[in-house]
């Protein structure tokens, strides 16, 4: 069974904290990783694609590295903001299926 | 317009009852997915097309039968209906079905009473 890990499960925050969370996932036969945002009421929409390892991506105050040697990437939000509350979802592409996580749910108080 | 449009968003049904959630996307894609959230909010596949064809089909039950009459549909068809077949069931479409990302419909809530 092909498990993708993501922690912490829940986050709370305050405006402008700094935050990061994890995603593990198999480290052999590596084709991509997704990073998901997830807003209640709504559907997921994609953040990132990253497929070599060492990739660094950036979208505004949301950055992803990526590990596929040792199997994790990490998802940073600069500044949390009230509007960065949603759940964080990662995937990892299984042959020809995407496979997600659990998510990690991020609260930002204002 | 949106991208990936899934009807009806909202269904709910006695247990027994056939139903069908239809799926259109405008984006030109050639892959479709359903996912289902199951109810510890997981994502979980259970089919993909290709350009009409069924690339994958995960362990679902029979009941469920996709069907896609072009690339740019892609209904599910529910026989039977079960209590175990409440959950929101998400169609999602994607470019590259290997490395791109995937757009997603708004989802169907289903509720078997």
């Amino acid at each position: 069974i092909l498990n993708v890990e993501q922690s912490p499960q829940s986050l709370h925050v305050q405006e402008g904290d700094s935050t990061n969370f994890t995603c593990s996932f198999p480290s052999s036969n590596f084709y991509a990783l997704h990073w998901y945002r997830w807003e209640t009421a709504k559907s997921p929409e994609a953040l990132f694609v990253m497929t070599l390892n060492g990739d660094e991506k950036k979208k505004g105050r949301i950055s992803a590295t990526l590990n596929t040697k040792e199997g994790y990437s990490y998802l940073y939000i600069k500044g949390s903001q009230p509007e960065d509350s949603a759940t964080y979802l990662c995937a990892f592409m299984d042959g020809n299926k995407l496979v997600f996580g659990a998510g990690t749910i991020l609260r930002v108080k204002s | 317009d949106t991208a990936v449009s899934q009807t009806p968003k909202y269904l709910v049904t006695q247990m027994g009852n056939d139903k069908s959630i239809k799926c259109e996307q405008n984006l030109g894609h050639d892959t479709m997915y359903w996912y289902k959230q199951d109810s510890k909010k997981f994502l979980k596949i259970m089919f993909s097309y290709n350009n009409k064809e069924l690339i994958i089909n995960e362990t679902v039950p029979n009941r469920f039968s996709p069907k896609s009459p072009d690339k740019a549909h892609l209904n599910l068809h529910i026989n039977s209906l079960e209590l175990g077949d409440s959950a929101v069931y998400f169609c999602a479409s994607t470019l590259r079905s290997n490395t791109g990302e995937l757009f997603f419909g708004e989802g169907s809530r289903l509720t078997v009473l």
